[in-house]
């Protein structure tokens, strides 16, 4: 079956632009994660998302960073006024989102590597 | 909060060398810990995982051991292969609350040589 999905794979931007990232996760999978993967930081978590519940932005970096899930399944990560510190690898993952998602696998998407010139 | 500490790297290897990989958590309660691997131009996989003290966990080859007294989850593999080269990360996960959010460490990578 398909895997995560995320699109697009590269995007280059120039600083003060906004973006916009999207991830499909597995049929069937109510969580979803957003990870970014930097140089300076390695990979750091940065919201969550399980069914119909308030979102957990808790690892969000700033305010102009933000993320919503349409119909519980497609999640788009939408970062404004991108700043050249937000150049690195953003990863999505979902997992089945049953009562106890900590026992649960994430699986990983591919990435979307944004580059901020 | 909760924090993973890999050993530095690169790390390069011979084929058939012996392996090992450290890492080392701090973390409230008793957190489920991972080795997630991610190959050249591949997404992040799961390699491993151990969801208890003294649990060992094992793939392809490689083998990693929950120690709760020394807080570690080293990586070990007896003889690596070149199809091993990746970047390996050390996670860790809390068994309770409502966010299951992974908390990884800084990644090391590995070059296996002919």
């Amino acid at each position: 079956g398909a895997g995560v999905s995320q699109s697009p794979s590269n995007k280059v931007t120039e600083k003060g632009k906004d973006v916009e990232l999207r991830c499909d996760p597995i049929s069937g999978h109510t969580a979803l994660y957003w990870y970014r993967q930097s140089l300076g930081q390695g990979l750091e978590f940065l919201i969550y998302f399980q069914g119909n519940s308030a979102p957990d932005k808790s690892g969000l970096p700033s305010d102009r960073f933000s993320a919503e899930r349409t119909g519980g399944s497609v999640s788009t990560l939408t970062i404004q006024r991108t700043q050249q510190e937000d150049s690195a690898v953003y990863l999505c993952a979902s997992s089945l989102g049953g009562g106890r998602t900590y026992q649960e696998t994430q699986y990983f998407g591919p990435g979307t590597r944004l580059l901020v010139l | 909060g909760n924090s993973v500490t890999q050993m530095e790297g690169p790390v390069t290897l011979s084929e058939e060398a012996f392996l090992t990989i450290n890492c080392t958590y701090t973390a409230t309660g008793y957190p489920s810990l991972f080795w997630y691997v991610q190959y050249p131009g591949e997404g992040l996989q799961l390699l491993l995982k151990a969801t208890k003290a003294d649990d060992k966990g094992s793939n392809k080859g490689f083998e990693a051991t929950y120690r709760k007294e020394t807080t570690s989850f080293h990586l070990e593999k007896g003889s690596v292969q070149v199809s091993d080269s990746a970047v390996y990360f050390c996670a860790l996960r809390q068994n309770t609350g409502a966010n299951s959010k992974l908390t990884f460490g800084k990644g090391i990578t590995l070059s296996v040589r002919p």
